[in-house]
């Protein structure tokens, strides 16, 4: 049972333009949310969190919204570089399990320069 | 940031065979580590998370016997395949948590891809 979902497997965008990617979670006992990048033959490498308190937490480029009515999360990147390119996971845990986190499957970002 | 060390980073070996996988944490003391497989175009799943001094939680679904996982001490965790197959033919990724407060982020190793000829 997948408990976080990412929809989107691909995605492509032009250089400089607006990425955005989608993340929806069914546990409503999540409370703690991550996107991590991962180049290919890596591990993944974390990029932004943002805990249940908040509806949105910014980095730089990179700004993660929430939004617990509709378990639903998002990923910012602007502008997009063509080093973004990679595959972005999605992650979510709640208080209580131990640190156990649960991922999505995975964005493929493309950014064309 | 904190780094989460994995070796090898590549192996090849023969159907049989046992392989041993390191993962350690460099810069702080990893209190929980996580073994994650990873199969071509799929997300990570979940293998067992270790404790250190402890033996580790498997999920459902993995042979405990089969992979094998030493959390000796708070900088180090092991994974050891016995008897490959080609079906353990994979992509493993540990991570680890190094504060024990809430609201970590987990830190990844750079992984190792095992292939079972």
């Amino acid at each position: 049972d997948q408990q976080v979902k990412q929809n989107s497997p691909s995605l492509s965008v032009q250089e400089g333009r607006i990425s955005i990617l989608n993340c929806d979670y069914t546990n409503s006992m999540f409370d703690y949310f991550l996107w991590y990048k991962k180049y290919p033959a890596e591990g993944p490498t974390f990029l932004i969190s943002i805990s249940s308190i908040k509806d949105k937490n910014e980095d730089g480029r990179f700004t993660v919204f929430l939004n617990k009515s509709a378990k639903h999360l998002s990923l910012h990147i602007v502008p997009s570089q063509p080093g973004d390119s990679a595959v972005y996971f999605c992650a979510a845990s709640a208080r209580g399990t131990g640190n156990q986190f649960y991922f999505g499957t995975g964005t493929s970002l493309t950014v064309i320069p | 940031g904190a780094v989460v060390s994995q070796h090898p980073s590549r192996v090849i070996c023969k159907s049989g065979t046992s392989v041993k996988i390191e993962c350690r944490s460099l810069d702080f003391q990893a209190t929980t580590m996580f073994w994650y497989r990873q199969f071509p175009k799929q997300s990570l799943m979940l293998m067992a998370t270790s404790n250190e001094g402890s033996k580790a939680t498997y999920e459902q679904g993995v042979e405990k016997d089969k992979f094998l996982i030493n959390h000796a001490s708070l900088t180090l965790s092991t994974l050891t395949v016995t008897s490959a197959h080609p079906e353990d033919s994979s992509f493993y990724i540990c991570s680890a948590v190094g504060e024990t407060g809430y609201n970590s982020p987990l830190h990844f190793g750079n992984g190792t891809r095992l292939t079972v000829t």
